[in-house]
């Protein structure tokens, strides 16, 4: 029963380093995304997948990478971190494919705390 | 583009007071959805409740209810004889369908600090 299972739940990062968060969910969930939660900010929408092979820019999706080779699998890449980046990221799944409707009810990971000094 | 405005930053009141937590969205779509997520001092997010831009009936569940009102574009949130166990961020979040079905995903407000002092 596990869910969404984000790794690694902290991270401290130098400016320049890259890095691979992961996200594996066990549901079968055809949808998954990545979201940044900032002080203040709510949560944002880096980036998404509808299904395997698939993948979309979400509201900022600036220094970030996706793929998504499986279903379970959704690892968000930074490839040069920056300081702007430190933050609370989320990853989440839902059931969706492209022919039914969404209904965006949305089952997340525990988040991952990543700090770019 | 789609919005979602939570206009109260925080909000603090003693235990067993009601609270009410507004929402405000903006859409040109006519199918949406609209979300209550909790997010506890743990970190986590709880989904509370899903609405579909077409049922427009309240809903109560326990101590928690929604009011859906598309005249004014607001799906407000309130916790009737409120415990300190609701103290949280709460986000009121939009979804958007698209014709041909399927979506990107959620805009969420910017979130609500609920704390209830015992």
């Amino acid at each position: 029963n596990a869910g969404v299972t984000q790794t690694p739940k902290f991270q401290v990062l130098k400016t320049g380093q890259s890095m691979t968060l992961q996200c594996a969910q066990d549901m079968n969930h055809e949808y998954m995304s990545w979201y940044r939660q900032d002080p203040g900010m709510g949560l944002r929408l880096i980036h998404y997948s509808v299904g395997a092979g698939i993948t979309d820019q979400g509201e900022v999706p600036n220094g970030y990478n996706v793929s998504r080779s499986t279903t379970e699998d959704f690892p968000l890449r930074l490839l040069s971190a920056a300081p702007s980046q430190t933050s609370v990221y989320f990853c989440a799944s839902s059931y969706s494919t492209l022919a039914a409707p969404y209904t965006g009810e949305l089952f997340f990971g525990e988040g991952s705390r990543l700090t770019v000094l | 583009a789609q919005k979602v405005t939570q206009a109260q930053t925080e909000i603090s009141v003693v235990e067993k007071e009601d609270v009410t937590l507004d929402c405000v969205y903006e859409t040109r779509d006519t199918t949406y959805y609209l979300f209550w997520y909790k997010q506890p001092p743990s970190g986590e997010l709880v989904f509370l409740i899903r609405r579909n831009s077409f049922d427009e009936q309240n809903e109560i569940s326990g101590r928690y209810s929604w009011n859906f009102q598309k005249s004014t574009s607001s799906f407000n949130f309130t916790i009737t004889a409120s415990q300190v166990v609701d103290s949280a961020v709460y986000f009121c979040a939009l979804s958007e369908v698209y014709s041909g079905g399927g979506a990107d995903g959620l805009t969420f407000g910017k979130g609500t600090h609920l704390i209830i002092q015992p």
